[in-house]
């Protein structure tokens, strides 16, 4: 079956610039989660939604920073007026329930600001 | 809030040579799942701890969780170049849902 899929895979973009990255679940799963993965880092989460309950949104760094996600489906990740320090790859997982299922992992999108 | 250390942050080896890394933390765990990332891929499930001294091996991998369900290991046997790659831990305390994940260690294998 599909996979976590997320676009898009890389964008370039101007300091200031507002970007959005797009992320497609495995069908039924009810978790997901969005990561920063600097270069030769690990991960840092930003933010974890669970089914219709309230978002856990303590990674976020900064206000310019914010996800949606429309029930058990797809989830935008948008940040507002980039800053070179936002690049990084970010990645996407989503798992069947919370925690304590493996978490499955979309390729990433590699975000560079300019 | 919860942490998850782990070390070594990167080890380079003979293949042949084996490979240990470990993930502790100061709080217990309810759970403790281990991810493999090759260069330039995305972290890949390997396996998932549950019990207080469970051991697991899957083929040269074997895994093993701490009686105090606040330390685990695992150890490659006769490392591989295939065995290249970063290898974390991720836990979930048990009063959390969040899984956090350990800061990686980067194995590299000389041929």
């Amino acid at each position: 079956g599909a996979g976590v899929s997320q676009s898009p895979s890389n964008k370039v973009t101007e300091k200031g610039k507002d970007v959005e990255l797009r992320c497609d679940p495995i069908s039924g799963h009810t978790a997901l989660y969005w990561y920063r993965q600097r270069l030769g880092q690990g991960l840092e989460f930003l933010i974890y939604f669970q089914g219709n309950s309230a978002p856990d949104k303590s990674g976020l760094p900064s206000d310019r920073f914010s996800a949606e996600r429309t029930g058990e489906s797809v989830s935008t990740l948008t940040i507002q007026r980039t800053q070179q320090e936002d690049s990084a790859v970010y990645l996407c997982a989503s798992s069947s329930r919370q925690g304590d299922q493996p978490q499955h992992f979309g390729d990433g999108t590699r975000l560079s600001i300019l | 809030g919860q942490q998850v250390m782990q070390i070594p942050q990167y080890q380079h080896v003979q293949e042949g040579e084996d490979f240990t890394t470990y993930c502790n933390s100061s709080t217990t765990l309810s759970n403790i799942q281990w991810y493999k990332q090759r260069p330039g891929g995305h972290p890949v499930f390997l396996i998932q701890l549950v019990k207080s001294g469970e051991v697991k091996k899957q083929k040269r991998l074997t895994f093993q969780f701490g009686e105090a369900k606040k330390n685990s290991s695992l150890h490659i046997t006769a490392t591989q170049t295939t065995d290249v790659g970063t290898y974390f831990c991720a836990a979930r305390g048990d009063s959390s849902y969040k899984l956090i994940f350990g800061s990686g260690t980067r194995l590299l294998v000389r041929p």
